[in-house]
């Protein structure tokens, strides 16, 4: 069964602690998204990566860290120079590559609170 | 940088009005896709335009866009209460170097009162 996914759905951290949110996808997409999503404001680009071993800062990379060791994996750290982390994270893919397209397919989310 | 406006961010409306979101870029797209985020769910793809002036219909949803590929719209012909949920646009940069890299407009939330 193909797909993204990401956990946990819910996460809770003490104010000061990195906290790393998992993304996993099995569609053999070489690109990958995290987005932040806040109310009212729509999903903003943290990072992505358009194939395995690179990143780019997205809109609002500061305070967040990522990695992109293998194909199917983009786990993000949201670490404690991040000001506001409570929000709900969601991780996406697309194909990429230069022929591909650039649909996004997301992940359910993980909703992360900072007590 | 570019930036993805849409409108308005809230709409209700009775099951059985139309419904129409308006999406408009400071810079000329290369393409723009629609997505649609159920409550307490994830955005899940709609449709995507690439050519100027484009029209394509799903159903009840009728999907514009703009001459100047700027700007686009997401029509929704009576609607029902499954159409809830938040709409969003996002394009993706003529002159970009990022493939695959979109930006996302705030969204439109609607409300069906059955």
């Amino acid at each position: 069964d193909g797909g993204i996914t990401q956990s946990p759905k819910y996460l809770f951290r003490k104010e000061g602690q990195n906290v790393t949110l998992s993304c996993e996808q099995n569609l053999n997409h070489d690109a990958m998204y995290w987005y932040r999503q806040d109310p009212g404001q729509g999903l903003r680009l943290i990072y992505y990566s358009q194939i395995v071993n690179d990143f780019q800062k997205g809109d609002i990379a500061e305070g967040y860290s990522v990695s992109r060791e293998k194909k199917e994996s983009f786990p993000l750290t949201v670490t404690s120079a991040q000001k506001n982390p409570t929000a709900f994270y969601l991780c996406a893919s697309s194909i990429g590559g230069l022929a591909g397209s650039d649909t996004q397919y997301f992940g359910p989310g993980t909703r992360l609170t900072v007590l | 940088g570019q930036q993805v406006m849409q409108i308005p961010q809230y709409q209700h409306v009775q099951e059985g009005e139309d419904f129409t979101t308006y999406c408009n870029s400071s810079t000329t797209l290369s393409n723009i896709q629609w997505y649609k985020q159920r409550p307490g769910g994830h955005p899940v793809f709609l449709i995507q335009l690439v050519k100027s002036g484009e029209v394509k219909k799903q159903k009840r949803l009728t999907f514009q866009f703009g001459e100047a590929k700027k700007n686009s719209s997401l029509h929704i012909t009576a609607t029902q209460t499954t159409d809830v949920g938040t709409y969003f646009c996002a394009g993706r940069n003529a002159g970009g170097t990022s493939y695959g890299k979109l930006t996302f407009g705030q969204g439109t939330i609607l409300t069906v009162h059955p």
